[in-house]
């Protein structure tokens, strides 16, 4: 079954602490993952990707598939960073659908 | 930017009512998608429409539901008999194709009473 975990709700860090979003996915293919942010009363948007290999606002993350883990890290939380952050995978193909998880409040603490 | 756009962007409506809810992609763009939030609970697909069809689409996805692009520029979702439970935050969503990332609209808060 296809299926994205976010085990946590909720997040809450102080400012320049380190921030880890955990996701674990589960796909019996070869899945693409993303990262979607959404901040307060706005909409989704792309924060990161898998294929991508890059940095976006300090965040990372790195698909591990040993452990089918997409975990997104940053080594210095801002307060800005406070928003709705969902794992989501797509089979890849050209119309693929995305498969969220539940999704993840972070809260950066002054 | 161009961005995806959805209106309205509350709509309350009595059960069996039907809706509309509109969305108007980024122009050159040509898949297209219906995506669903209740309260509390995460996003879930519902539709994807290429080349004027339905791709794709859910459980959730059933006889009620339906979608169009009727004049090359919006994409509607309808419902035709709402219920209480189709009460959520209703996201629209384009992309241009292949690996191009999805680009959401703001979305519809559409509540059934």
């Amino acid at each position: 079954a296809q299926r994205v975990t976010q085990p946590e709700k909720l997040l809450s860090v102080f400012k320049g602490a380190p921030v880890e979003l955990k996701c674990n996915y589960s796909y019996s293919g070869s899945p693409e993952l993303f990262w979607y942010v959404q901040y307060s009363r706005q909409r989704l948007q792309l924060l990161l990707r898998h294929i991508s290999r890059e940095s976006i606002k300090g965040f990372t993350a790195d698909l591990n598939k040993g452990e089918t883990s997409f975990h997104l890290k940053k080594p210095f939380a801002q307060e800005e960073d406070s928003a709705m952050y969902y794992c989501a995978l797509s089979g890849g193909n050209q119309g693929g659908k995305l498969i969220f998880g539940q999704g993840t409040e972070l809260s950066v603490k002054p | 930017e161009p961005e995806v756009t959805q209106t309205p962007s509350h709509q309350v409506t009595q059960m069996g009512q039907e809706v509309i809810l509109r969305c108007v992609p980024i122009s050159n763009h040509l898949y297209f998608y219906w995506y669903r939030q209740i309260l509390g609970q995460k996003v879930e697909f519902l539709v994807s429409f290429y080349n004027n069809e339905i791709s794709e689409k859910s459980e959730i996805f059933d006889d009620q539901f339906s979608v169009e692009r009727p004049d090359g520029s919006n994409f509607t979702l309808k419902i035709r008999s709402t219920k209480l439970e189709d009460s959520a935050m209703y996201f629209c969503a384009s992309k241009r194709g292949g690996n191009s990332p999805l680009h959401f609209g703001n979305g519809t808060r559409l509540t059934v009473t």
